[in-house]
């Protein structure tokens, strides 16, 4: 059974702190992605990684930035937290190859004050 | 521009009735399809999917229909159970891509 977690369920932070949030997939997948979901929105892809240290700029790359320095763990970094940052946040990973099914992490909701 | 729409944000349905969800795209290149569920404060999960050399899968209650002509797919749930609100999003790519585009959801609520 694949397993995502991400290190918080709820982060409430101050305009201008560096955020880090954090992703761990336990099924070797080779794919990690990272969206925000908002309403009216749906998930939209920030950044995503195929392989330990690639990363791919998605459709909202701004005031993102990630890390993926081992398999398993991929971080999304807010440099410079901003309010229209709140949102939730998903994580999902995906075996690879031509296996499209994407397993999603529980969410962390953060709120930037 | 928003390639995959769900063009109503919710549906409500009569309990032991069908519960349809629509989903639009726009780009000709999607050859995969994917429907997820998504309960409050927890990650989407998936529920189903297509290809699209494929017009119809079905798993259980679930059936996924594929009309490429029209650029069109629905989920089709029935009969519909209070365990089955949640929102629902469709989402499509193209094989090899790994990049899923979502739509923006349909919240079913399921009335007893």
């Amino acid at each position: 059974d694949v397993k995502v977690t991400q290190s918080s369920r709820y982060l409430v932070k101050r305009t201008g702190e560096k955020v880090f949030l954090e992703c761990v997939q336990d099924m070797d997948h080779e794919n990690m992605f990272w969206y925000r979901q908002d309403p009216g929105l749906g998930l939209r892809l920030i950044y995503f990684s195929y392989d330990v240290k690639m990363k791919e700029k998605g459709d909202i790359p701004e005031g993102y930035s990630v890390s993926r320095e081992k398999k398993e763990r991929f971080s999304l970094i807010l440099e410079s937290a901003s309010t229209n940052q709140t949102s939730m946040y998903l994580c999902a990973s995906s075996l690879g190859g031509l296996a499209e099914t994407q397993y999603f992490g529980p969410g962390t909701r953060l709120l930037v004050l | 521009d928003q390639q995959v729409k769900q063009n109503s944000p919710s549906l409500s349905v009569q309990e032991g009735r069908i519960s349809i969800l629509n989903c639009d795209y726009t780009n000709s290149m999607f050859d995969y399809f994917l429907w997820y569920k998504k309960y409050p404060a927890e990650g989407p999960t998936f529920l189903i999917s297509i290809s699209s050399i494929k017009d119809k899968n079905e798993d259980g209650r679930f059936t996924v229909f594929l009309n490429k002509s029209a650029k069109h797919l629905s989920l089709h749930i029935v009969p519909s159970q209070p365990g089955d609100s949640a929102v629902y999003f469709c989402a499509a790519l193209i094989q090899g891509a790994q990049k899923l585009v979502f739509g923006q959801g349909t919240r079913l609520t399921i009335n007893p």
